[in-house]
């Protein structure tokens, strides 16, 4: 079975600092995608950012950017200049590619401090 | 375009009553799935189809019941509603095998069993 923990179950950053959101998984898959899923309060699911577990560069998507280490199997979320409306839980979750069953993190509560 | 359309956004069920949550998505996705979301839990996948006709068992799936006759619908069944079944429930759909899997979710569903 697939896991993925977020260890971080809350975390704050004033306006425009950045930050970084982390998350381990534990697979025994070599061919696999990693997310990071966004829920404001609305409650919606938004994709932030997507990465291949095959490719080398780290995905980046404007302000947000990941750190992707494979041997370590790590996939942390770093948001530069961050905004009020970042405010939202976080979720981490992997894929593997010959299904696609995603398995989701327990979340980080991010809180912008204006 | 709807994508994923998930209702009704929110129940309230008497302990043993039973109900059907309906999703519906217009993208010719092959896989769906539904997950529920409790504090601290994450997103728990109950089950997921990977076409019409095929359905399989999640992290959580007692207690719930699913079909799926056609590509679009997937609906999910509470057989006889528990108070541990109090939760929010996300329908989500995806595709698999272009280079650009992820999960596209529907608003959710808050269900209180009292």
């Amino acid at each position: 079975a697939q896991t993925v923990t977020q260890s971080q179950p809350e975390m704050s950053v004033q306006e425009a600092e950045t930050v970084t959101l982390s998350c381990t998984y534990d697979t025994s898959e070599n061919n696999y995608y990693l997310f990071w899923y966004k829920q404001p309060p609305s409650r919606q699911m938004i994709l932030v950012i997507r990465q291949e577990a095959y490719k080398q560069q780290n995905a980046t998507e404007n302000r947000f950017s990941v750190n992707f280490q494979k041997a370590a199997k790590s996939f942390s979320l770093k948001i530069s200049d961050s905004q009020l409306g970042d405010t939202a839980m976080y979720f981490c979750a992997f894929m593997w590619n010959t299904g696609n069953q995603f398995y989701f993190g327990t979340g980080t509560s991010l809180t912008v401090i204006p | 375009n709807a994508g994923v359309t998930q209702t009704p956004k929110f129940q309230v069920l008497k302990t043993g009553q039973s109900m059907t949550l309906q999703c519906a998505q217009d993208m010719n996705h092959e896989y769906m799935s539904w997950y529920r979301q409790d504090p601290g839990m994450g997103l728990r996948l109950i089950h997921y189809s990977v076409g019409a006709g095929i359905t399989d068992q999640g992290e959580v799936p007692n207690g719930y019941n699913v079909s799926r006759s056609t590509t679009e619908d997937f609906p999910l069944r509470l057989l006889s509603a528990a108070p541990s079944q109090t939760s929010v429930y996300f329908c989500a759909s995806s595709y698999s095998g272009q280079g650009n899997e992820k999960l596209f979710f529907g608003s959710g569903t808050q269900l209180s069993v009292l």
